[in-house]
């Protein structure tokens, strides 16, 4: 089984200024690794994931990702943020050796990101 | 970009009611999903549904709950008799190929309050 930790539940910051979501996982198993967005009254859109391969992942939005094994960490960051980046951002792990129909993702409790002017 | 749509956007209903909650996934996917967001909570994974059965369902996923797929483009999720307890934003899910790395398309979410 897997668990996410994502250790700030608000991070309020301002306008152009950097940020950094924190997101850990535990698993005995290797893990793919996703980062989705909710922004007010939509769904969950996927921002990132890490499936194999260079452990920095470049998403949607200028949003990246570094995969961490040793410190088991997936953090979220952005140079610089924008008005239209408040919103709520969720971490979660998939298992590798699930797949189709037993495909599931385990989700943090999210961090509310607010982005002032 | 072909979405996933969930209806009502917001359902408030008396203890004990049934409630159906509806999805309409992307139409070439093939798996379909359930989760739920307790308030101030993690999404959490309910059930999975494929070639008109259940694949894997949580332990919350009870004898009150139950999902279909009615007419083949609908997904639908039926709690019997609500309980206060399952207040929380109710999320769809669908996803196309049967690979581990699949990107899971969810919906804006149904959130259902229980009084």
């Amino acid at each position: 089984a897997q668990s996410v930790t994502q250790l700030d539940s608000q991070v309020p910051v301002f306008e152009e200024a950097p940020v950094e979501l924190r997101c850990n996982y535990s698993s005995s198993v290797s893990v793919y690794l996703f980062w989705y967005v909710q922004y007010p009254n939509q769904g969950l859109q996927l921002l990132l994931k890490y499936l194999s391969g260079s452990t920095l992942v470049k998403g949607i939005n200028g949003f990246e990702a570094e995969f961490n094994k040793s410190q088991t960490s997936f953090h979220l960051r952005k140079p610089s943020v924008h008005i239209s980046d408040t919103a709520e951002y969720f971490c979660a792990v998939s298992d590798v050796l699930s797949g189709g129909s037993n495909y599931k993702l385990t989700f943090g409790k999210g961090t509310l990101l607010t982005v002032n002017p | 970009e072909p979405e996933v749509t969930q209806t009502p956007s917001h359902q408030v209903t008396q203890m004990g009611q049934e409630v159906i909650l509806r999805c309409v996934p992307i139409s070439n996917h093939l798996y379909f999903y359930w989760y739920r967001q307790i308030l101030g909570q993690k999404v959490e994974f309910l059930v999975s549904f494929y070639n008109n059965e259940i694949s894997e369902k949580s332990e919350i996923f009870d004898d009150q709950f139950s999902v279909e797929r009615p007419d083949g483009s609908n997904f639908t999720l039926k709690i019997r008799s609500t309980k206060l307890e399952d207040s929380a934003m109710y999320f769809c899910a669908s996803a196309k190929v049967r690979v581990p790395s699949n990107v899971l398309t969810f919906g804006a979410g149904s959130r259902l309050t229980v009084l």
